[in-house]
């Protein structure tokens, strides 16, 4: 039973424009999440967090929303460049426990 | 933001043996340390959740005998496999809260080939 879904595999977007990745959970226990970037043999690199009292969290040009009534989180990147290329994953975490990973997008930014 | 190191970052051996991944939170201390598999495309799976001064709890399906986790310190967490056979050939990944507990920060991984 996957807990955090990721349902598109990859996503295609032209350099400056705004890449968007959408995230969505089962569990509600969940009360923070956490979104990563990660390259081929590398651990993860932290990008941005929110809190479930919050529906909102920027930082730069990563902004973070969260809708709990639908359980959807999405990651906006703007403007995006080419070194946004790699695979994000959504994660979630209830009370600062252990986290859940999603399967992961592949975002590929276009010259 | 905070460090989590892992130490080898690479390691061969042959089948039947033992490897040890040690992983250090560098600047902070964590009571409490995980640690992660990830296959080949695929995503990060969490194995067990280290506990200092307690023993681990593992996630349903691994064995906790043949992933041996000692929590020795505030800042040191051990990952044995034991007898390695080819299946375990995997990138394992630990990490830690910091101590704010606002971010999950990763180490570097260590990618490990059974022979």
């Amino acid at each position: 039973d996957q807990q955090v879904k990721q349902n598109s595999p990859s996503l295609s977007v032209q350099e400056g424009r705004i890449s968007i990745l959408n995230c969505d959970y089962t569990n509600s226990m969940f009360d923070y999440f956490l979104w990563y970037k990660k390259y081929p043999a590398e651990g993860p690199t932290f990008l941005i967090s929110i809190s479930s009292i919050k529906d909102k969290n920027e930082d730069g040009r990563f902004t973070v929303f969260l809708n709990k009534s639908a359980k959807h989180l999405s990651l906006h990147i703007v403007p995006s460049q080419p070194g946004d290329s790699a695979v994000y994953f959504c994660a979630a975490s209830a009370s600062r426990d252990k986290i859940i990973f999603g399967k992961g997008t592949r975002l590929h930014i276009l010259p | 933001g905070a460090v989590v190191s892992q130490h080898p970052s690479r390691v061969i051996c042959k089948s039947g043996t033992s490897v040890k991944i040690e992983c250090r939170s560098l600047d902070f201390q964590a009571t409490t340390m995980f640690w992660y598999r990830q296959f080949p495309k695929q995503s990060l799976m969490l194995m067990a959740t280290s506990n200092e001064g307690s023993k681990a709890t593992y996630e349903q399906g691994v064995e906790k005998d043949k992933f041996l986790i000692n929590h020795a310190s505030l800042t040191l967490s051990t990952l044995t496999v034991t007898s390695a056979h080819p299946e375990d050939s995997s990138f394992y990944i630990c990490s830690a809260w910091d101590q704010q507990g606002e971010t999950q920060y990763f180490g570097p991984g260590t990618r490990l080939l059974v022979l």
